[in-house]
């Protein structure tokens, strides 16, 4: 395959409960980015990583981690889950994390739709 | 603090032209991206935009114009598939992407 994968596709999950998003990648992209995108509102970055072995905060972060072990996986795990974090989350990835112009081009993973009840 | 405005909503006409216009007030500027979206799907990239001007790609072109914080997105010959969320993000200066909401375009035969 060439791109980015998501699992699982859709979930529902129980409040209180920890929950772990899984998104890999094959192009060897350096960066990767976890967003998450409610109705009415643009894609809102929760955290990124620009390189194996570092990561950073996003916009909206709390509630949520991530970790970057290798180049190709970037986990992103809700430790106990809330209602509001009911939404669609998208992996994606880039082969510049800045700089690089038309190589900061971030390219998407299907996304994984999960509602928190 | 940092913002990009589109149009809700548009409505267009199989065969004809439409204008998607974005605004932008952010920190910085590295680039200017759009994206298509369809229902239930990942946005996928459609332009970059880094220098003044209209950037030409088949049916669809993307203008530029920095000192306005302007662009638009250009669709020619519009066609049923058209019918898609389109975004307009910005890398501000600390290289992050700024996404507008995105216009949803309804082409109607």
């Amino acid at each position: 395959i060439a791109g980015i994968t998501q699992a699982p596709t859709s979930q529902i999950l129980a409040a209180g409960r920890r929950m772990t998003l899984r998104c890999t990648q094959d192009m060897r992209h350096n960066a990767m980015y976890w967003y998450r995108q409610d109705l009415g509102l643009g894609l809102r970055l929760i955290h990124y990583s620009n390189t194996a072995g570092t990561t950073g905060k996003g916009e909206v972060p709390d509630g949520y981690s991530v970790s970057r072990a290798n180049t190709d996986d970037f986990p992103l795990t809700l430790a106990s889950a809330v209602p509001s974090q009911t939404s669609v989350y998208f992996c994606a990835s880039s082969e510049g994390s800045g700089g690089s112009g038309r190589g900061d081009t971030q390219y998407f993973g299907p996304g994984t739709r999960l509602t928190v009840l | 603090g940092q913002n990009i405005d589109q149009p809700t909503e548009m409505t267009a006409t199989e065969g004809a032209i439409v204008q998607i216009n974005c605004t932008y007030q952010t920190s910085g500027f590295n680039g200017l991206f759009w994206y298509q979206q369809h229902a239930g799907e990942a946005p996928t990239f459609l332009s970059y935009n880094v220098l003044d001007g209209l950037e030409e790609k088949g049916r669809f072109s993307s203008f530029l114009s920095r000192s306005k914080g302007y662009s638009y997105l250009l669709l020619k010959e519009l066609q049923m598939k058209d019918s898609a969320s389109y975004l307009c993000a910005v890398l501000d200066s600390n290289y992050q992407l700024i996404w507008g909401a995105g216009t949803k375009l309804i082409i109607k035969p």
